[in-house]
């Protein structure tokens, strides 16, 4: 079965602390894997999908197959960053996401 | 242009009342979907339609029911309100297999 998980519910670091976000899967297609970020009181958004291999607001992911992994990292945490993370898993064809239970970071000043 | 839009964006209903929240989006998406979200559990897929004029379950699809009235809109109902379904709903879409989902501000929803 696919799946995403993300073993941290919640992650605390100090401002301009390094920051890493867990996230492994599970599926036996080629993936297709992203980061949503969902500010307070906003809307889910698109932070970055492993196939652009860009980055966005200072955060990469990188897709390692080996280890069935997909975290997200930024060197420098910056109190913006305080938000719920969702790491999503894009199966063949036109089917749903599959998202993991998230993870919120919250950076302390 | 208002991307996927949401209707209401609170509301109280008591227990076995029934409601239906809206979604429309402007955005020529051919798949919707409808989440829950909820502390500890993450996002979690009520139902989708990947076309119009089709409509799938998803992981927690009981107590809900769907309608895709035309391309642009789809909703959700809630037949009989329990306490169990107080919730954050999210509507999205996405076009095609295309891999980005634009979701709405959603419905902040309490039974009691």
């Amino acid at each position: 079965a696919q799946r995403v998980t993300q073993p941290e519910k919640l992650l605390s670091v100090f401002k301009g602390a390094p920051v890493e976000l867990k996230c492994n899967y599970s599926y036996s297609g080629s993936p297709e894997l992203f980061w949503y970020v969902q500010y307070s009181r906003q809307r889910l958004q698109l932070l970055l999908r492993h196939i652009s291999r860009e980055s966005i607001k200072g955060f990469t992911a990188d897709l390692n197959k080996g280890e069935t992994s997909f975290h997200l990292k930024k060197p420098f945490a910056q109190e913006e960053d305080s938000a719920m993370y969702y790491c999503a898993l894009k199966r063949g064809g036109n089917t749903p996401l599959v998202f993991g239970k998230g993870t919120r970071l919250s950076v302390i000043a | 242009n208002a991307g996927v839009t949401q209707t209401p964006k609170f509301q109280v209903l008591k227990t076995g009342q029934s409601m239906t929240l809206q979604c429309a989006q402007d955005m020529n998406h051919n798949s919707m979907y409808w989440y829950r979200q909820d502390p500890g559990m993450g996002l979690r897929l009520i139902y989708y339609s990947a076309s119009e004029g089709t409509t799938d379950k998803g992981e927690v699809p009981n107590g809900y029911n769907v309608s895709r009235l035309n391309k642009r809109e789809f909703s959700l109902r809630l037949e009989s309100a329990a306490p169990s379904q107080t919730s954050v709903y999210f509507c999205a879409g996405r076009q095609g297999t295309t891999y980005e989902q634009y979701f709405g501000p959603g419905t902040r929803l309490t039974v009691t």
